[in-house]
């Protein structure tokens, strides 16, 4: 156990549709990572916060966009959802935001998009 | 922009074989080094990470790593692998782009182990 927690475990919804994950760090660290990975294009950065801030950003869509709150935890949104967007949809932490320092690897959100 | 390079995608071996999983990667600057492996089913968890000194790391599990600057690589290896080494491992890099620390992951490595 990392002591990253996501919620749902699973998801199955359909195009068009919109969806919140959610995640919440380890309890001390202030940066949280999010992640997609699907089978074609493996594990695929999509955007970084840090105590509240926009700390960088990956491959993310448009219609994807993330934020994190006072408490820390943090939350994916996707809308307009597409099949191609049904993926496991990891959560990180990490106590500062830069250097040499490890994440921690939520147990991840699978989504279908039927 | 920094890239990481895992050339193996898919690695067969049995039991006992020796282990080498290759990672390059392209920036110039600093770089701190992780492998993180992810079990069937399961979260990636670290193996091992580089951040300066001693360029041969030394992780769990039995796992090992070697940076050599001048290649760009940081190869992740194991003398005698066990089935329960099958998994999915990534390299990964972190690095200052664009005024901020970005850690880039490669696209991963199946290990299949046969018993």
């Amino acid at each position: 156990d990392s002591g990253v927690t996501q919620t749902p475990k699973h998801l199955i919804t359909a195009t068009g549709q919109r969806v919140t994950l959610r995640c919440s760090p380890r309890s001390g660290d202030l940066s949280v990572y999010w992640y997609q990975q699907s089978l074609d294009q493996g594990l695929q950065f999509l955007i970084q916060y840090y105590n509240g801030e926009e700390r960088a950003k990956g491959n993310i869509l448009e219609r994807f966009s993330a934020q994190q709150f006072p408490d820390l935890h943090s939350e994916l949104n996707l809308s307009s959802l597409e099949l191609g967007d049904s993926a496991l949809y990891f959560c990180a932490s990490s106590v500062v935001a830069a250097g040499p320092n490890e994440q921690f690897f939520g147990p991840g959100t699978r989504l279908t998009v039927l | 922009a920094q890239s990481v390079s895992q050339h193996n995608h898919h690695v067969i071996l049995s039991e006992a074989a020796s282990l080498e999983l290759g990672c390059n990667y392209s920036y110039g600057g600093t770089v701190n080094l992780f492998w993180y492996v992810q079990y069937p089913g399961q979260h990636l968890q670290l193996l091992l990470k580089y951040f300066s000194g001693d360029p041969l790391v030394k992780g769990i599990k039995g796992f090992e790593a070697e940076f050599i600057k001048s290649k760009f690589s940081f190869n992740l290896r194991k003398p005698s692998v066990q089935w329960s080494d099958t998994a999915e491992y990534f390299c990964a890099v972190n690095a200052l782009s664009g005024g901020y620390q970005k850690v880039t992951f490669g696209t991963g490595t199946k290990l299949q182990v046969i018993p």
